[in-house]
């Protein structure tokens, strides 16, 4: 079946700009997460939605980033007036909500 | 002290190599712990979950040792398309929620 997918997979941008990147869950997985990994670093948890429970905000790094997810399935994570240390893949993951989660693609950021 | 620690290698190893990878956590209240695969410039791939009893899956042998908060991978008789980053990977004190990642173990097997 269809995977997690992600829109773009590239994006390049100017410093001081926002973005705004989409993330398509599995169908029936009712848990989403945004992770980001940094070149050469690990992955970075960054924002846990389950059902229509608050998110888990806990690893957003600044008021910069904001997340949300319509009817409980696609998710946009925004990024407000952009920094060159936000350069980095932004990875997307859905879980049933059972531990195992499957990541999409990514969508690789460059802040220029 | 991170979370989750791994040895980052690489480990570099013949066809047919039998190599171990080992991964160290710090919350004793974890409760699922993972082996995830990662190629270059791919997103992580779940290789499989880790259970207390041990499991194995083809080539492949994970152990799970609770008291020392050890975690370990077996790789069997490496082949080529082997080579890869693998991730430690562990959920914290709630079964759901963030994943928790080591920085991984790079894994280059050569003819």
């Amino acid at each position: 079946g269809a995977g997690v997918s992600q829109s773009p997979s590239n994006k390049v941008t100017e410093k001081g700009k926002d973005v705004e990147l989409r993330c398509d869950p599995i169908s029936g997985h009712t848990a989403l997460y945004w992770y980001r990994q940094s070149l050469g670093q690990g992955l970075e948890f960054l924002i846990y939605f389950q059902g229509n429970s608050a998110p888990d905000k806990s690893g957003l790094p600044s008021d910069r980033f904001s997340a949300e997810r319509t009817g409980g399935s696609v998710s946009t994570l925004t990024i407000q007036r952009t920094q060159q240390e936000d350069s980095a893949v932004y990875l997307c993951a859905s879980s049933l909500p059972e531990p195992e989660q499957y990541f999409g693609p990514g969508t690789r950021l460059t802040v220029t | 002290r991170k979370e989750v620690e791994q040895d980052p290698g690489p480990f570099n190893v013949p066809e047919g190599a039998t190599v171990a990878f080992n991964c160290t956590y710090s919350n004793s209240a974890s409760q699922s712990f993972f082996w995830y695969r990662q190629d270059c410039r791919k997103e992580p791939k779940l290789l499989m979950s880790v259970y207390s009893s041990g499991n194995e899956d083809g080539r492949f042998t994970a152990q799970l040792n609770r008291a020392s908060q050890y975690i370990s991978l077996l790789i069997r008789d490496s082949k080529l398309s082997d080579s890869a980053t693998y991730l430690c990977v562990v959920t914290g004190s709630s079964n759901t929620g963030k994943l928790i990642f080591g920085q991984g173990t790079t894994l280059q097997v050569k003819p």
